[in-house]
């Protein structure tokens, strides 16, 4: 069993809708948690940094940890076709990278 | 705006042929680290370095070596090329204890 679940999709949803992303995890001493946004042949780009549980929201953007259930979410409000991409979920135990536990990423299509 | 940056966006080499991949960032940043993403297997740590000259091996580090002469710069060396290490490579950096990385565009390699 992987340390970090991610459904790959593809998932495919119409311009504003609500989309939900999510990671499950079995590694009980994760407490940094991470969403990056990946666009087609480039890098990921940090989107969403949560320490520990809890909820955090930036614009159009909410990550949710829930550590009882191993659980983290994305949430995309009013989503875009911009928003087209790769987002993977990322977690470590400790502070620092080197650590780092990726998600396969969720492929993302935003219809207009 | 911080900025990591990789020599090539694409490459394409010979089986056999020693390769070199390069990576710089203008951060100041004390960790770097390469990675590869592969379809289905998602981002796997080849090696890390958290200063000038030092290194340490991450998941997958057989094939590969590292050179981090310069806190900027450090390299990634495919000895002797083979087809099973066609792949995208992402280059990331951190700050010493933070955990959110920055990464590079992404190389994407193809060994004939």
């Amino acid at each position: 069993q992987k340390e970090v679940e991610q459904d790959p999709g593809p998932l495919s949803v119409p311009e504003g809708a609500i989309v939900s992303l999510n990671c499950t995890y079995s590694n009980s001493a994760f407490q940094y948690f991470m969403w990056y946004r990946q666009y087609s042949r480039k890098g990921p780009e940090l989107l969403m940094y949560t320490y520990s549980s809890g909820n955090k929201e930036d614009g159009r953007f909410t990550a949710q940890v829930d550590k009882s259930s191993k659980y983290i979410s994305l949430f995309i409000r009013d989503s875009q076709p911009s928003d087209s991409a790769t987002y993977l979920c990322a977690m470590s135990s400790i502070q620092g990278a080197q650590k780092l536990v990726f998600g396969q990423g969720t492929r993302l299509t935003i219809n207009p | 705006d911080v900025k990591v940056t990789q020599s090539s966006r694409y490459l394409v080499k010979r089986t056999g042929e020693k390769v070199f991949l390069e990576c710089v960032q203008d951060m100041d940043h004390e960790n770097m680290f390469w990675y590869r993403q592969d379809p289905g297997l998602g981002l796997r740590l080849i090696y890390f370095s958290y200063d000038v000259k030092m290194k340490e091996k991450g998941d997958i580090p057989e094939g590969y070596s590292v050179s981090r002469e310069k806190k900027e710069r450090f390299s990634l060396i495919l000895e002797s090329a083979s087809t099973n290490q066609t792949s995208m490579y992402l280059c990331a950096s951190t700050g010493r204890m933070d955990t959110e990385a920055f990464f590079g565009q992404g190389t994407r390699l193809t060994v004939v």
